[in-house]
This record gives C-alpha cells, sequence and structure tokens, in this order.
C-alpha cells in the first residue's frame, strides 16, 4: 500500500539558519503531494503541493520539489523564522478511489531566537 | 467563512460511555473523511466517504461508526469508548476533482479514562 517516512524529530534551528525535512513515498502511479503544517492547537493547512514529476510547490519562502525518479519530496526554507515553529506533515494523495491523504509521522520544528 | 467545523473541541468520556463527534463542512465537498492522530504515528484514516448515503472503512476502522445523511454532515461515533481510543481526531473535506487539497477543522481531543 501507499506510504510516506519523514525524517524524525525534533528538528531546532537557529532563527535564519536553513532548514531540510527529508520525505519519502511509495505508491502506485503518479500520486499528488503535500506538505501540510500544524501549528500549535491547530488543525492543519495546506502549506504546498506538487501534482507531477518535477513540479516545485512553494508558499511563504517553502518550496518541495516532486522528484519521481528518487520518489522523494524534500521540504526547504532558506531562512527561518521563530514564526515557523511547528509540525509538518507530509502527505500523498492518490488520483483514483477514495483519494485519502496518506501521511508521514510528522516533523516537529522547533526555532530559537 | 467557516470552512470545515467540529463540535465539541474537547470531550472526557468514562470507559464504556457513547459519544458522536460532528463534522459540518460548508464547501459543497463530495469526499470527506475522519482520522485520529497519535504522537508519533502521524494521521490514520478511519473511515471515509465518497458522497451523501456512503461511507467505508480506513485503515483503523474498529471500535468506530460512521454516517452521512446529509453532503455537509459526516459523524463519527464511538459505541463504547475505551482508553485506547484516546486521541485526536480530525475531519476533512475535499472536492471530488484530482489534485486538489484536503481542507481540515480544527479537532476534537478526547480522553476515555
Amino acid at each position: 500500500g501507499d506510504s510516506v517516512t519523514q525524517m524524525e524529530g525534533p528538528v531546532t534551528l537557529s532563527e535564519e539558519a536553513f532548514l531540510t525535512i527529508n520525505c519519502t513515498y511509495t505508491a502506485t502511479g503518479y500520486p499528488s503531494l503535500f506538505w501540510y503544517v500544524q501549528y500549535p492547537g491547530e488543525g492543519l493547512q495546506l502549506l504546498l503541493k506538487a501534482t507531477k514529476a518535477d513540479d516545485k510547490g512553494s508558499n511563504k519562502g517553502f518550496e518541495a520539489t516532486y522528484r519521481k525518479e528518487t520518489t522523494s519530496f524534500h521540504l526547504e526554507k532558506g531562512s527561518v523564522q521563530v514564526s515557523d515553529s511547528a509540525v509538518y506533515f507530509c502527505a500523498l494523495s492518490a488520483l483514483t478511489g477514495r483519494r485519502a491523504l496518506t501521511f508521514g509521522s510528522g516533523t516537529r520544528l522547533q526555532v530559537q531566537p | 467563512n467557516a470552512g470545515v467545523t467540529q463540535t465539541p473541541k474537547f470531550r472526557v468520556l468514562k470507559t464504556g460511555q457513547s459519544m458522536t463527534l460532528l463534522c459540518a463542512q460548508d464547501m459543497n465537498h463530495e469526499y470527506m473523511y475522519w482520522y485520529r492522530q497519535d504522537p508519533g504515528m502521524g494521521l490514520r484514516l478511519i473511515h471515509y466517504s465518497v458522497g451523501e448515503g456512503t461511507t467505508a472503512k480506513g485503515e483503523v476502522p474498529d471500535g468506530y461508526n460512521v454516517s452521512r445523511l446529509k453532503k455537509q454532515n459526516f459523524l463519527l461515533g464511538l459505541e463504547s469508548a475505551a482508553p485506547s481510543q484516546t486521541s485526536v481526531y480530525f475531519c476533512a473535506s475535499r472536492t471530488g476533482t484530482e489534485n486538489t487539497e484536503a481542507f481540515f477543522g480544527q479537532g476534537t481531543r478526547l480522553t476515555v479514562v
């Protein structure tokens, strides 16, 4: 079945540091890929998405590129801020059937001033 | 601009009690989902619905039932709560169009003692 593997957290960075959160997936066909963010006490919000190979999703300074050859969708940001502290989830969605999201286990990011 | 609304936000149950969680969406979405979130496990799909009057099992359906009598509402029931059902529950909805993201509610924190 479909699965998503994310790097273990927590990740602790200083403000303005470079961020990478690794995400790899296993799926049949060509799923859509997503990054969701969860701020403390809140639900999940879409951060960015990519729907086909080599697509780059971007939002709020975050980027991720759909790499079909390595089945990866790593999240990057050049300069993190304290306000980026949250839990980040990588997810995939098959294009047929129930189209439910399959999530990774989440990576907690803590940015220190 | 409500989006996806879950009620209640918090609940404490005794073992063996029953309850119903309500999810309401105002975006006319076809697909609706119930997930549970547990530490280190990401979000796992409990049940889902692809349209009014339809429901189906996800990965962890045992101990839960659902109903979708109206397109905008998706109810999750616990007939006899167990401590293992202590979790944060999220409802989500999406359109039937390919490559679209899911929208999430704020979550319900349930504790079974």
